[in-house]
């Protein structure tokens, strides 16, 4: 079956720097995808990899390694705004996307 | 205005009733999409629509239908609704399937199942 996993909650401190993972297996791959989601809200586009190496946007990065089935999402210098579910989701061989539960991400003074 | 528009927002039903959500949109896409959001799952492919003339089930399609009324309108129903689709829905668009398509999420429609 297809699956992906990623942690269910993470917590950081305002400032700081947070990696949140997304590991996948799916049928075929044509694409991984980071969405925000603020709670009570709709998702919304962070980041799109379809070759591997770090794609980096201003203060929030993605990377995959195909080979080894992972990506991350990298957020620097947090803001309380971040707080948030971040939802990892892969584009399958049918162009079907797949996506995990979401990692709801808490951020602290 | 928000470019993908789902009514109502929150709905509350009862058992056996038949329910009807709503979407628009105004960004040109031929993509529709409806999902289901539950807490703790993924969001879940309920059905979606290529043009006006192509409907395809999703994973999750049983219980659902849905009527693509032109380009920019897409709307899911449930025949005889039950509790366990009391779920958060979302209608969603893209400019392609391929390459990067990404998706572009109405607001969100909150349907409560007694």
């Amino acid at each position: 079956g297809q699956n992906i996993d990623q942690p269910t909650e993470m917590t950081a401190t305002e400032g700081a720097i947070v990696q949140i993972n997304c590991t996948y297996q799916t049928s075929g791959f044509n694409g991984l995808f980071w969405y925000q989601q603020h709670a009570g809200e709709a998702p919304t586009f962070l980041s799109y990899n379809v070759l591997d190496g770090l794609e980096e946007k201003g203060r929030f990065s993605s990377f995959l390694s195909r080979s080894k089935g992972y990506s991350y999402l990298l957020l620097k210098e947090l803001q309380m705004k971040d707080s948030a579910s971040y939802l990892c989701a892969v584009m399958d061989s049918n162009y079907q996307l797949i996506w995990g539960a979401g990692t709801k991400l808490i951020i602290k003074p | 205005d928000a470019d993908v528009t789902q009514t109502p927002r929150n709905r509350i039903t009862k058992t056996g009733k038949r329910i009807m959500l709503e979407c628009s949109q105004t960004k040109g896409h031929d993509r529709m999409y409806w999902y289901r959001q539950d807490p703790g799952l993924g969001l879940r492919l309920i059905y979606y629509s290529f043009d006006v003339k192509d409907i395809n089930k999703g994973e999750i399609s049983d219980g659902y239908s849905v009527s693509r009324q032109a380009q920019a309108k897409f709307s899911l129903s449930l025949e005889s609704a039950i509790p366990n689709q009391t779920a958060l829905y979302f209608c969603a668009t893209s400019d392609r399937g391929g390459d990067t398509g990404e998706l572009f999420f109405g607001e969100g429609s909150r349907l409560t199942v007694l």
